[in-house]
């Protein structure tokens, strides 16, 4: 199973400033997710990130309020952008595997004010 | 557009009682569904993967069944024990291996001793 690691863990932003989430992996994947979970509801994809490539965004997320990066096969970025108090949220990346399962990271818990 | 229902939100058990979630999904046609087990503060364990092929996957004292053609699945736990209190969600993937997952909301269940 992938071990994966994500900074920061928590963060309390002022509403208008943007956050950078780093997820990275101990082996190298061919993908990898980013879901967000509000408050009492599922997780929701917000888009799927493979290196050397643009990442895919779900319907309702545009790059301008969540730029990703993929740099490599172990390390991806997604950027809050421009936050209000809606953005609070859990936000998880995730890889895929041989097995078929995702592995997914920590969370990083986002609080705006 | 997939939909995915885990009912009741919330359960309280005995410790040591036999147990069964429910999640449901609207669209039969998915590749596979995976339980996880979230604990407060932390990310999300995968527990198992039932292929759209297989009707029952077991691991300890879990035990995850499939029925696609009426959209149903259940997680069945053995003997619960106070360490198995958390939030149990259900996915679906539509498309293929590692694809996007849809998430029920969980079922936040406490084990008292």
């Amino acid at each position: 199973s992938a071990v994966i690691s994500q900074k920061p863990s928590r963060d309390i932003c002022q509403r208008g400033t943007s956050l950078t989430i780093q997820c990275q992996v101990d082996s190298q994947v061919t993908m990898m997710f980013w879901y967000r979970q509000q408050p009492g509801q599922s997780l929701t994809l917000i888009a799927t990130a493979n290196q050397g490539s643009e990442a895919t965004y779900e319907s309702g997320f545009v790059i301008d309020k969540f730029p990703i990066s993929r740099p490599n096969l172990t390390f991806s970025t997604l950027t809050v952008s421009n936050m209000s108090p809606e953005d609070s949220s859990i936000y998880l990346c995730s890889v895929d595997s041989p097995e078929e399962t995702q592995y997914f990271g920590p969370g990083t818990r986002l609080l705006v004010l | 557009k997939q939909e995915v229902t885990q009912i009741p939100a919330a359960l309280s058990v005995p410790e040591g009682e036999n147990l069964v979630l429910n999640c449901s999904f609207t669209d039969s046609a998915i590749y596979n569904l995976q339980w996880f087990r979230q604990d407060p503060g932390k990310g999300l364990t995968s527990l198992l993967l039932i292929q759209s092929s297989q009707r029952e996957q077991t691991s300890g004292r879990l035990n995850a069944s499939l029925d696609k053609s009426s959209g149903r699945s259940t997680l069945y736990i053995a003997a619960s024990q106070p360490g198995d209190s958390a939030t149990y969600l259900c996915a679906v993937s539509l498309r293929g291996a590692n694809s996007k997952l849809t998430f029920g909301k969980g079922i936040t269940l406490s084990v008292r001793p």
